[in-house]
Formats: C-alpha cells, structure tokens, sequence
C-alpha cells in the first residue's frame, strides 16, 4: 500500500528479550518519527529522524531503546532488556518534508508490544 | 514535560447530535492539530491551526486556535456512527521543533 507500514503489528516478549520493531515509512518522505503510546494515553515522542540522521532523541526512556534508519528510508526501533513498563503500542509517523509545523505527518497502525 | 489537558475524557452522544470537545494547556502553543485515532490504527489528522484565533473547518468539523494560543476546540456537527474513535489535540511549542505533545483523548461514542 502507500501508507506507513509497521511490522510485526503485535509482539509478546518476555521480560528481559530484546525487540526490534520495523517501520517503512512512506516512499520519499524525508522525516519519519517513533512515538510510544501508552494505553489510555496518547501518543509520546520518542525520536525523530531527517534522512538518516537522527536529530533529536530526546524522547527515548533510556539507554535501552535504540533506534536507526541507516538509508534513510526503513527504520528500526530496538528495545533491549525489555521490562514491564515497556509494554505500550509504537507508532511510527513520516512525513515528506523536514517536519516542520506545516508538515503532515501520516502514522502507521503501530506495533503493540506486550511485556510479561 | 509540557502536558495537555482534554475534556471531557469520553463522551456518549446521540446520532445527529452536535459535539463539542476542548484541549489546554498552561503552555503557549504556536501550532494546534486534532487527530482522531480509529482501534488498531495510528492517528489520522483532521485539522490543523497555525494562528492565534484561527478557525479552520473540514467537513463537519470545526476547530479553532484559542487567541491566548493555550487551548483549542473541536466541533463535530451532526454525528454519525463513524465519528466513533479517541479524538486527540496536539501542539507545537516552537516553530522550529519537530515534536509535538499529544493530549490524552477523548473518546467519543455514538449511539444510533
């Protein structure tokens, strides 16, 4: 399709596994962004990405999440040492130009990834 | 952080009934977005201000920039079924930054 695809769309890991989850934003979008989403709640930013260069990771919880888009197109979200609190659904957004205010971000239909 | 604040949290309506429902914040905000998020999707965006006292309007809907640039409403008129989901605010603090703050939702039920 041509929309923002996320895989796996759900993920169980035992606490202390590591994860990685895959976006594939859409063909040509320059910004592609991670958010967490915890149940209730709405969405949190994590990090942000322009081409492959991860310019602001400000949102990410901890050294344990880690996240890449090394050709400036798919991007991975890794998440090591998983615990409970981690348990949340990872949305990630792009959007075609540098991701400014007036720039639209189209989401995917996240990865719900569940910690026990 | 910066933290956003949604009312009502959930609210039941009748279909053709209008709705209307709010975001604030303490922050000043230079950009307001509302999204709605359908279950098992990611957030759709609906509408989009940029200005202090802006009203914008999409269809049925309606949203405008509060002129203190804290707070924003949206408006749905005459409601139908597939109104049904958790409609979000979301804003900007700068016009230079890439993230924005997500309210907490409201979610909005239509009864037939």
């Amino acid at each position: 399709g041509a929309g923002v695809s996320q895989s796996p769309r759900y993920k169980v890991a035992k606490r202390g596994q590591d994860v990685a989850l895959r976006c594939d934003p859409i063909s040509g979008h320059v910004s592609l962004f991670w958010y967490q989403q915890a149940l209730g709640q709405g969405p949190e930013f994590l990090t942000y990405f322009q081409n492959e260069a991860q310019l602001d990771k400000s949102g990410l919880p901890s050294d344990r999440f880690f996240a890449e888009r090394p050709e400036g197109s798919v991007s991975t979200l890794k998440i090591q040492r998983t615990q409970q609190e981690d348990s949340a659904v990872y949305l990630c957004a792009s959007s075609l130009g540098a991701g400014g205010p007036t720039d639209t971000q189209y989401f995917g239909p996240g990865t719900r990834l569940t910690v026990l | 952080g910066q933290q956003l604040n949604q009312s009502p949290q959930s609210m039941f309506i009748q279909e053709g009934e209008d709705v209307s429902m709010n975001c604030t914040s303490s922050s000043i905000f230079n950009t307001w977005l509302w999204y709605k998020q359908d279950p098992g999707e990611g957030p759709v965006l609906l509408i989009a201000l940029y200005k202090a006292g802006e009203l914008t309007s999409n269809g049925r809907l309606t949203a405008q920039f509060g002129i203190t640039r804290k707070d924003s409403f949206l408006n749905i008129s005459a409601s139908i079924p597939s109104d049904v989901g958790i409609y979000f605010c979301a804003g900007q603090l700068n016009n230079y930054g890439q993230n924005f703050v997500f309210g907490p939702g409201t979610r909005l039920s239509v009864l037939p």
